[in-house]
């Protein structure tokens, strides 16, 4: 199956680290993606992980990958107002040209 | 200098009607998609074109019509609307040759359809 799950709400308060979770099925999965859509326009790529890695960091941004228990997990470091969004993960799998959705996970800064 | 850019982005319209909604990249990419985010936020892919040819079209009813006039243009034509037809559309490109193709897709910034 093809099913993707987040929670839908976290909040946070400024400075502190977010962590957002997301679980998937497909255990052939190649790429694993993070999107982030600011209100009223489209999703814009975050990072990546290929699958055969465990962990990737970019700047404030920390993609931790188990395999084993199909889970995925977003950290933000030191989270600002400016990252008040939503957050979609999204697998590859199958067909090279189509990315499945997670349910969202809408992320909400506070002072 | 939008790379991906729809047209129209907000679009309101009486149940029955027949409307489409137009996208074009300038990023170069051979695929481009439509995929539609409900009310809920929940986004679900509808069709894919690689170099004007269709690779997939998921259960979406037949009312609605992709077309893909060259690589860097993919409409969106939708035959009598319905109520539950209100979503936002977004479409998006992506480059599928070369041998570190990612997968990542570049998004426009939607089309919101509201049926009355």
């Amino acid at each position: 199956g093809e099913d993707v799950e987040q929670s839908l709400f976290l909040s946070v308060r400024e400075g502190d680290s977010s962590v957002i979770n997301c679980t998937y099925t497909d255990s052939s999965s190649t790429y694993l993606y993070w999107y982030k859509q600011e209100p009223g326009a489209g999703l814009q790529l975050l990072t990546y992980i290929f699958s055969n890695m465990d962990m990737k960091q970019d700047q404030r941004l920390t993609v931790l990958l188990n395999k084993k228990d199909k889970h995925l997990s977003l950290r933000i470091a030191d989270t600002q107002t400016g990252d008040s969004a939503i957050y979609f993960c999204a697998e590859r799998t199958g067909t090279a040209s189509k990315l499945t959705f997670g349910t969202g996970t809408r992320l909400q800064v506070t002072l | 200098d939008t790379a991906v850019s729809q047209t129209p982005k907000y679009l309101v319209t009486q149940m029955g009607n027949d409307k489409s909604i137009k996208c074009e990249q300038n990023l170069g990419h051979d695929t481009m998609y439509w995929y539609k985010q409900d009310s809920k936020k929940f986004l679900k892919i509808m069709f894919s074109y690689n170099n004007k040819e269709l690779i997939i079209n998921e259960t979406v009813p037949n009312r609605f019509s992709p077309k893909s006039p060259d690589k860097a243009h993919l409409n969106l034509h939708i035959n009598s609307l319905e109520l539950g037809d209100s979503a936002v559309y977004f479409c998006a490109s992506s480059p599928t040759s070369g041998g570190s193709n990612t997968g990542e897709l570049f998004f426009g910034e939607g089309s919101r359809l509201t049926v009355l």
